[in-house]
């Protein structure tokens, strides 16, 4: 039971490359979620998802977008990267039962650095 | 929409002496509530959860918090502090009629010898 891995660890980018981030999950979650953390700002939420097939906006949507074809993978993808997008994406997944707001189970982040 | 302030952006403290980070929400009901460590290089880790009943929570790792209505509070706590504990705590509140959760901007603890 791997929980949930995301790849690549780490990632350099130039200015206007694309790319994307793979999160997968073997808990069986319904809900899954992209967060970008910057220092002295906690971890804000991208986008997130609550089940296969749908998607909706968080907090800082702009400038990336997301697909969820199979319930156990969500992806994220940069289609032009910029500097202010420099940072670590953690993803996350979570059960919706019968509590919605459940915990949520992080991965190990993604170090991205665009230049 | 809920909100979460961690007043102290860095502690430091001795091992072996107890430890308490602060955390206060924003949220019109009892949400639910969240404490999570995270090590350098590393992601999230729950220590514990409070959804409803006993309003003193007990985690892994030797940590509790304590849930108070009153006063907006969800504090985290750990009598004796090991050198292991130096990381990042991030509290988070979460609606229970919503999927999501907002973190506050987290805490660093350094822990001296």
């Amino acid at each position: 039971n791997a929980g949930v891995t995301q790849t690549p660890k780490f990632r350099v980018l130039k200015t206007g490359q694309s790319m994307t981030l793979l999160c997968a999950q073997d808990m069986n979650h319904e809900y899954m979620y992209w967060y970008r953390q910057d220092p002295g700002m906690g971890l804000r939420l991208i986008h997130y998802s609550v089940g296969e097939g749908t998607t909706a906006k968080g907090e800082v949507p702009d400038g990336y977008n997301v697909s969820r074809l199979k319930k156990q993978n969500f992806l994220l993808g940069l289609e032009s990267a910029a500097p202010s997008q420099t940072s670590v994406y953690f993803c996350a997944s979570s059960y919706s039962h019968d509590r919605p707001a459940r915990e949520q189970y992080f991965g190990p982040g993604t170090r991205l650095t665009v230049t | 929409a809920q909100s979460v302030t961690q007043p102290d952006i860095h502690i430091t403290v001795s091992e072996g002496a107890s430890l308490e980070l602060r955390c206060n929400y924003s949220y019109g009901a009892t949400p639910y509530l969240f404490w999570y460590v995270q090590s350098p290089g590393q992601g999230l880790q729950l220590l514990l959860k409070y959804f409803s009943g006993d309003t003193l929570v007990q985690g892994i790792k030797g940590f509790e918090a304590e849930f108070k209505r009153s006063q907006s509070s969800f504090n985290l706590r750990k009598p004796s502090v090991h050198w292991s504990d130096a990381a990042e705590y991030f509290c988070a509140v979460g609606d229970p009629n919503d999927y999501k959760l907002s973190f506050g901007a987290g805490t660093t603890v350094t822990v001296r010898a």
